[in-house]
């Protein structure tokens, strides 16, 4: 089964400066995508960026960008000139596209809460 | 566009009530998700619908729960007499098709269960 292991519960950065949030995962599977998801105080899920494991290149987005190593199934998340408004939690998650009737789950994280200080 | 609209956000119960909770999905979406949250917890799937048919249910307790997505209307979480452990912020997400963009999330349903 896959998993997803986010070992830094916590963080916390200032303001303008730049921080790097981890995430490993475990699959047999070859194809898949890579997500990571921003839960702010509101609740809201929110898309951040997302991998395409077939593509070497990493993805950017604005300040944020992801360090993405298949071989060592590591997809970690840079944030650049943090802002205020960038604390929240911080989900990385994992879709499969070979499991059966699981294509299209997401299986995440348990998240790291970020705090952007000023 | 709306995006997808989650109702009730906060819902409390009597444990053996019943809990209903709604999400409709975003304009032309028919892939609808539903995952739970427990507290200091990641997302956990539970459901997977498209427009009348459960696609994926390997995530859903046996007992107790269920879930639609009619060909009208919301699609439907429903739990039959709640105990404290499904006290959960539960989540709705819906795509046009497999989210491999990304789903759009709902903001949730806070069920708490006294």
């Amino acid at each position: 089964a896959q998993t997803v292991t986010q070992s830094q519960p916590e963080m916390s950065v200032q303001e303008a400066e730049t921080v790097t949030l981890s995430c490993t995962y475990d699959t047999s599977e070859n194809n898949y995508y890579l997500f990571w998801y921003k839960q702010p105080p509101s609740r809201q899920m929110i898309l951040v960026i997302r991998q395409e494991a077939y593509k070497q290149q990493n993805a950017t987005e604005n300040r944020f960008s992801v360090n993405f190593q298949k071989a060592a199934k590591s997809f970690s998340l840079k944030i650049s000139d943090s802002q205020l408004g960038d604390t929240a939690m911080y989900f990385c998650a994992f879709m499969g596209l070979n499991y059966g009737g699981s294509q299209g789950n997401l299986i995440f994280g348990k998240g790291t809460k970020l705090s952007v200080k000023p | 566009n709306a995006g997808v609209m989650q109702n009730p956000r906060h819902l409390v119960r009597r444990r053996g009530q019943e809990a209903r909770l709604r999400c409709s999905p975003m304009k032309g979406h028919s892939h609808v998700y539903w995952y739970r949250q427990l507290p200091e917890e990641g997302l956990k799937f539970m459901v997977y619908l498209q427009k009348e048919n459960i696609i994926d249910e390997s995530g859903m307790p046996k007992e107790r729960f269920s879930a639609e997505f009619p060909k009208e209307g919301p699609s439907i979480l429903r739990i039959q007499q709640v105990v404290r452990g499904d006290s959960a912020a539960y989540f709705c997400a819906s795509s046009q098709t497999i989210g491999i963009y990304g789903y759009t999330f709902g903001s949730g349903t806070r069920l708490t269960v006294v």
